[in-house]
């Protein structure tokens, strides 16, 4: 089965731009979540979403945003740049069964260069 | 969620048996015990999850004390290729909203 698929895997882009990230998840998987990873504030969880709906959010200001296909396949996009939105962005998918926390599988990254 | 606090760092050599502690005094009657692994600019790799007393897979032991407290990630005769970052996240079920902690950097040397 092929994993977490995420592109690009690296982008440069200026102040005050907007990005769009893709995350493929593993097939049959219906969660997906995002984190957002910086050397200073480490993983820090941005959002969930299941059945094409966010379940779970962050707290990230709303520059970041995301949605969900119905084909489970998720975007997230984050709009006025700022420096420190400089990090690796990091997508997991997940089964999202009944009981103990789910396994999440994440993604190789997308590395996001704000200069 | 509960907080949790691990070490910042741990140094072992090849071949020898580490076992990484992690302290969680808030944690919930439906609280499970979950340990990530994470190589540089990778993402965090499932290892292993419990609820209580002891749970082993094909690459870790995870032991869980009574009261819950506490838990400990046994890595058993490690190698270079276990040189990581180590998360413990506390956390029931339902939703996917991972909390992760600073972990703890393991270094294996020869």
């Amino acid at each position: 089965k092929a994993g977490v698929t995420q592109t690009p895997r690296y982008l440069i882009k200026t102040r005050g731009q907007q990005v769009t990230l893709s995350c493929s998840p593993i097939s049959g998987h219906r969660s997906v979540s995002w984190y957002q990873q910086t050397p200073g504030q480490g993983l820090q969880f941005l959002f969930e979403y299941f059945s094409e709906t966010q379940r779970n959010k962050g707290n990230f200001p709303g520059r970041f945003s995301g949605r969900q296909f119905s084909n489970s396949r998720s975007e997230m996009n984050v709009s006025t740049l700022e420096l420190g939105d400089s990090a690796l962005y990091l997508c997991a998918s997940s089964l999202d069964r009944q009981g103990p926390p789910d396994t999440q599988y994440f993604g190789p990254g997308t590395r996001l260069t704000v200069l | 969620l509960a907080k949790t606090t691990q070490p910042i760092s741990m140094d072992s050599y090849e071949g020898q048996e580490v076992n990484i502690t992690c302290s969680h005094n808030n944690i919930a009657t439906n609280d499970y015990i979950t340990w990530y692994q994470q190589f540089p600019s990778q993402g965090p790799r499932f290892i292993i999850q419990g609820y209580k007393t002891k749970v082993t897979n094909e690459v870790a032991s995870l032991f869980i004390p009574a009261d819950r407290k506490s838990s400990t990630l046994s890595l058993p005769r490690v190698s270079l290729s276990d040189t990581a970052v180590y998360y413990c996240l506390v956390g029931e079920g339902g939703g996917n909203k991972l909390t992760f902690g600073t972990g703890t950097q393991l270094k294996v040397e020869l």
